[in-house]
């Protein structure tokens, strides 16, 4: 079956600094890719997404390359602020004829950002 | 444009008694989902529906849970004789039609978190 693994949490950062957030995937057929984020208290949000091979998903200085080669999709911000701090979660929806937007989580990456 | 409407946010009950959450979609969304986020963990897919159809409900429990999406009016997920590990935060997502080798995106509701104590 589908399954998203992301790197484990929680990950601490000064702000300013630069962000990757580790998320590969195991699929057939050919997935779409998400980035949800869930700031405190508040459902999810989607922060970007890419549909096929190489597309690049962008967003609030956020981005990820769908990699089909190695399976990933890496989230990356250059300069993070403390306003960034939430779970970041990334999530695939098998795409397709007769698939519909079931979405497969990882489990989530708690991001704390301080000044 | 109003969003996915959950209701309502906090829900208090006690063991053995049911519990009824409501989701609202978008303008629009003729197809709902229902997901399950247990403390600390991703969050699960529970059930898809679409009006007055239950497409997919291979994550829900055997027993106690049901839901559904009548043709007027929001989706219900009822959990009946509710259990300590019921408590989570329980999320909504609508989405429109589908189109073949698109995935649209779904659009979540705040959740609504239920505690049983």
């Amino acid at each position: 079956g589908d399954s998203v693994t992301q790197m484990e949490g929680p990950v601490t950062l000064s702000e300013e600094a630069f962000l990757t957030i580790n998320c590969t995937y195991t699929a057939t057929g050919y997935p779409s890719l998400f980035w949800y984020v869930q700031y405190p208290g508040e459902g999810l949000q989607l922060l970007l997404k890419a549909t096929k091979a190489d597309d690049k998903g962008s967003n609030k200085g956020f981005e990820a390359t769908y990699r089909k080669e190695t399976t990933s999709f890496h989230l990356e911000k250059g300069s993070v602020q403390v306003s960034d701090s939430a779970v970041y979660f990334c999530a695939l929806d098998p795409a397709g004829g007769t698939s519909y937007g079931k979405l497969t989580f990882g489990q989530g990456t708690i991001l704390t950002v301080h000044p | 444009n109003a969003g996915v409407m959950q209701n309502p946010r906090h829900l208090v009950r006690r063991r053995g008694q049911e519990a009824r959450l409501r989701c609202s979609p978008m303008k629009g969304h003729s197809h709902v989902y229902w997901y399950r986020q247990l403390p600390e963990e991703g969050l699960k897919f529970m059930v898809y529906l679409q009006k007055e159809n239950i497409i997919d409900e291979s994550g829900m429990p055997k027993e106690r849970f049901s839901a559904e999406f009548p043709k007027e009016g929001p989706s219900i997920l009822r959990i009946q004789q509710v259990v300590r590990g019921d408590s989570a935060a329980y999320f909504c997502a609508s989405s429109p039609l589908k189109v073949a080798g698109a995935g649209p995106e779904a659009f979540f509701g705040q959740g609504t978190r239920l505690t049983v104590v």
